[in-house]
Order: structure tokens, then sequence, then C-alpha cells
């Protein structure tokens, strides 16, 4: 049973153009949603995150925005890069339990 | 990266043998998880720990055993390797009061 779910296993986008990454949820017992993003041979490294009290947060390129009422989120990345290209995961955590569950990931290319 | 240690970083291994991975910090962070890596299943959680000899269940922990004697040590225990459980493990590192986990570089372990 999957809690977090990134339906869309790839995503590709030009250089300059917005990448928008979506996260789906099932447990509204998640208060705190992060995302997370990593090359190959390395391990995840964080990205930003968004507390359930907020429906966005902005850093730099990047913005998460969350809707509570539909359990989405999504990542955008404005302007894209290539360096960009990378897998991205979302993940959620309930502070009650400490558990941090990730999705599936999205595999992102930007072309130069 | 972040104080943490994974080790070995690779392993080969036959069916039915038991293995052990560890993860090592310097940050005196509270909680520790194991996770592992699988294409299409994104970053599933294993095991994690809220503190010295306090261990819970994630979502595939069967087959697995963990163990935290110390602070800064958290060991994954496969009893009897299965090829299901080739992999990539990542352990990772969180502060309480923080929602980030930090990750290292992880552990390829194939059973053939």
């Amino acid at each position: 049973d999957q809690q977090v779910k990134q339906n869309s296993p790839s995503l590709s986008v030009q250089e300059g153009r917005i990448s928008i990454l979506n996260c789906d949820y099932t447990n509204s017992m998640f208060d705190y949603f992060l995302w997370y993003k990593k090359y190959p041979a390395e391990g995840p490294t964080f990205l930003i995150s968004i507390s359930s009290i907020k429906d966005k947060n902005e850093d730099g390129r990047f913005t998460v925005f969350l809707n509570k009422s539909a359990k989405h989120l999504s990542l955008h990345i404005v302007p894209s890069q290539p360096g960009d290209s990378a897998v991205y995961f979302c993940a959620a955590i309930s502070g009650n339990t400490g558990k941090l569950i990730f999705g599936q990931g999205t595999t992102l290319q930007v072309k130069p | 990266d972040a104080g943490i240690t994974q080790s070995p970083r690779h392993k080969v291994t036959e069916t039915g043998t038991p293995v052990t991975l560890r993860c090592h910090q310097t940050e005196n962070h509270r909680y520790m998880y194991w996770y592992r890596q699988d294409p299409g299943h994104g970053l599933r959680l294993i095991h994690y720990s809220y503190g010295v000899k306090d261990t819970d269940k994630g979502e595939v922990s069967d087959g697995y055993s963990v163990s935290r004697s110390k602070t800064e040590d958290f060991l994954l225990t496969l009893e009897s390797a299965t090829s299901s459980q080739t992999s990539v493990y990542f352990c990772a590192i969180r502060e309480t009061g923080n929602e980030k986990l930090f990750f290292g570089s992880g552990t390829q372990l194939s059973v053939l």
C-alpha cells in the first residue's frame, strides 16, 4: 500500500522552461513534506520542504506547493537547468511516528 | 556527508548466507534509518531507530533485523540473504525537531 505516490516515472523539459513534478499521498497524518534529489551512485540530498500548515514554500528556483484537501504536492523548478537532471523523490513524515515515507521517484531530464 | 558512513560500499554474497551492513554517524543524532532503493519502487523504509535499543519496523521489514547498541551505530542484518534482497541500501540520520534526513552514500548488495 503506497502511501506516497509519484505517478510520472520520467519527465523531459527544455532548458529554461518550467519543470513540474507531482506527488500524491494518502495518509492524512502526514504533517511535513520534503523533496529530495538523487544523482547516480550518490545518496539522496535534501532539496526543499513544506509544513502541512503552509501551502507554498520557495527557495530560489525551487517552489513546493501543497494542496491538503487534494492530498497533493508539487515541485516547480524555474528556470530548469541541465544540472537539474536527476531523480526527484517526494517524501512525507508524521511527527508522531518519525517514519519518513518516500515516493517511487521521477527522473527529470533537462535538455540543453 | 553529514558525518555518516556506510560499510561496506559494495558486497557480493551467496543466497542463504548472513550479511550485516553497518551505518556509523558522528553527529549524535537520535534517529537512524535504513532504506532500500529499487527501480520502480523508489526508496522503501526497512527499519528505523529512535534511540539506543529503540527500533521499529518500516514498510519492508521482512527478512531484515536491526540493532542499535550505541548512538553512533545502526546495524542492518539479513539473516539468510535471498536474491530479492539484491538492492542498494541507504542509511540516513535525523536530529530531533528537524524533519530533514541526511543520507549516506549507499551500499550496493548483490545476492547470487
